[in-house]
């Protein structure tokens, strides 16, 4: 059962234009998402978060919306830079003090930024 | 800051045989993670450590996969036998406490081959 679903395996964008980068969840008990960005030979590294009581994060180029009635986030990157070029990761999972932050990953976005 | 050190970062055994993968995370991290990530899907918690204590192994294999955070610090994951299904990579990870909230940082991870 997959609980967290990323359903575009690629993604192709023009330097300078936007990334939108899509996840889909089931589990309602969610309520913290995270991206995470992984290089090739490399581990994940942590990209940007939003907690259910907001509906929007943002942090520099990076801006995560958040959509609880559709169980729906998306990454928008703009401008989108060849250097983000990567696999893109969502990740959710519940906060309440007695959970373990137990992360449930997607299965990944490839992203390539064409100069 | 010295990140979390995975070794050895490949791997290529034959089915039936022992690996065993070694992960010292970063200092002072108390919450320590392993994850099993197969080619084309996202990372599948297998175990969750704090300290010494197990806080989560429900995914873990047990029939065959095994490990150990002796001391708190440093980590060892074992698979013995290992089967064809158990290509993947093993990424460790490690946050400064249990929970959603805290950061999860990632090591390079160690690419497993069975032949």
């Amino acid at each position: 059962d997959q609980q967290v679903k990323q359903n575009s395996p690629s993604l192709s964008v023009q330097e300078g234009r936007i990334s939108i980068l899509n996840c889909d969840y089931t589990n309602s008990m969610f309520d913290y998402f995270l991206w995470y960005k992984k290089y090739p030979a490399e581990g994940p590294t942590f990209l940007i978060s939003i907690s259910s009581i907001k509906d929007k994060n943002e942090d520099g180029r990076f801006t995560v919306f958040l959509n609880k009635s559709a169980k729906h986030l998306s990454l928008h990157i703009v401008p989108s830079q060849p250097g983000d070029s990567a696999v893109y990761f969502c990740a959710a999972s519940e906060s309440g003090s007695s959970n373990t932050g137990k992360l449930i990953f997607g299965q990944g976005t490839t992203l390539q930024v064409k100069p | 800051e010295a990140g979390v050190a995975q070794s050895p970062r490949y791997k290529i055994i034959e089915k039936r045989q022992s690996v065993a993968f070694w992960c010292n995370p970063i200092s002072g991290h108390a919450t320590l993670y392993w994850y099993q990530q197969i080619l084309g899907q996202g990372p599948k918690l297998l175990i969750q450590f704090q300290n010494n204590g197990v806080v989560d192994d429900s995914q873990l294999p047990k029939d065959r996969f095994s490990a150990e955070r002796l001391k708190g610090v440093d980590s060892t994951l074992k698979i013995q036998p290992a089967k064809l299904e158990d290509s993947a990579v093993y990424l460790c990870a490690s946050s400064s406490q249990t929970g959603a909230y805290n950061e999860q940082f990632f090591g390079p991870g160690t690419r497993l081959t069975v032949l």
